[in-house]
């Protein structure tokens, strides 16, 4: 099937890491991203990691992926309340360029 | 602003009505995407363009939804007969065509049927 899993929720303290997961199912995506979505605005891209990767690292994010359990993280450093929304982590079909989303995990920030 | 735009933003319509939406994608991006946002998941694949080609419409919902790119740059979203079950944010984005192929969103156009 294509089901894309996220936990619906995570709570961190400001200044804190937050580690977001997803599992994806088709081992043959090329392309796996995460984007973010506040409330009332669009989907924006945060980053993406190519399959042939372990590892992308930009700024305070870093994107971590385990090919073998289908496995992707997303981790935020230091966490602020600006990073408060719904992430997405998205699969890419290569048939037709289709993403296969995750529900959304909401990141709520503690102060 | 040269990111992608939707319109209209928000529009209500009684069931039974036929609506269209409009997507303005990033001006040199050659492809088009369609997705539908319920509430509380994350978007659901439509339909995709290729330039003018319409090369994947197996995921449309229904022989109501239409969609069409006519001269490869705005394409547009029909749905005909609005159920209330249409009810939804939908999506468009864009990309270009090439190796990393990221998509950009627009903000989306929600629709409520009553």
């Amino acid at each position: 099937g294509e089901d894309v899993e996220q936990s619906l929720f995570l709570s961190v303290r400001e200044g804190d890491s937050s580690v977001i997961n997803c599992t994806y199912t088709d081992s043959s995506s090329t392309y796996l991203y995460w984007y973010k979505q506040e409330p009332g605005a669009g989907l924006q891209l945060l980053t993406y990691i190519f399959s042939n990767m372990d590892m992308k690292q930009d700024q305070r994010l870093t994107v971590l992926l385990n090919k073998k359990d289908k496995h992707l993280s997303l981790r935020i450093a230091d966490t602020q309340t600006g990073d408060s929304a719904i992430y997405f982590c998205a699969e890419r079909f290569d048939s037709n360029y289709q993403l296969i989303w995750g529900a959304g995990t909401k990141l709520i920030i503690k102060p | 602003d040269t990111g992608v735009s939707q319109n209209p933003r928000h529009k209500i319509t009684k069931r039974g009505q036929n609506v269209t939406f409009r997507c303005d994608p990033i001006s040199e991006h050659n492809r088009l995407y369609w997705y539908r946002q319920t509430l509380g998941q994350g978007p659901e694949f439509l339909t995709y363009f290729q330039n003018e080609a319409q090369l994947e419409k197996s995921r449309l919902l229904s022989d109501r939804f239409s969609a069409e790119r006519p001269k490869g740059s705005f394409s547009t979203l029909e749905i005909q007969r609005t159920e209330q079950g249409d009810s939804a944010m939908y999506l468009c984005a864009s990309s270009l065509d090439g190796t990393e192929e990221t998509q950009y969103f627009g903000p989306g156009t929600r629709l409520l049927v009553l």
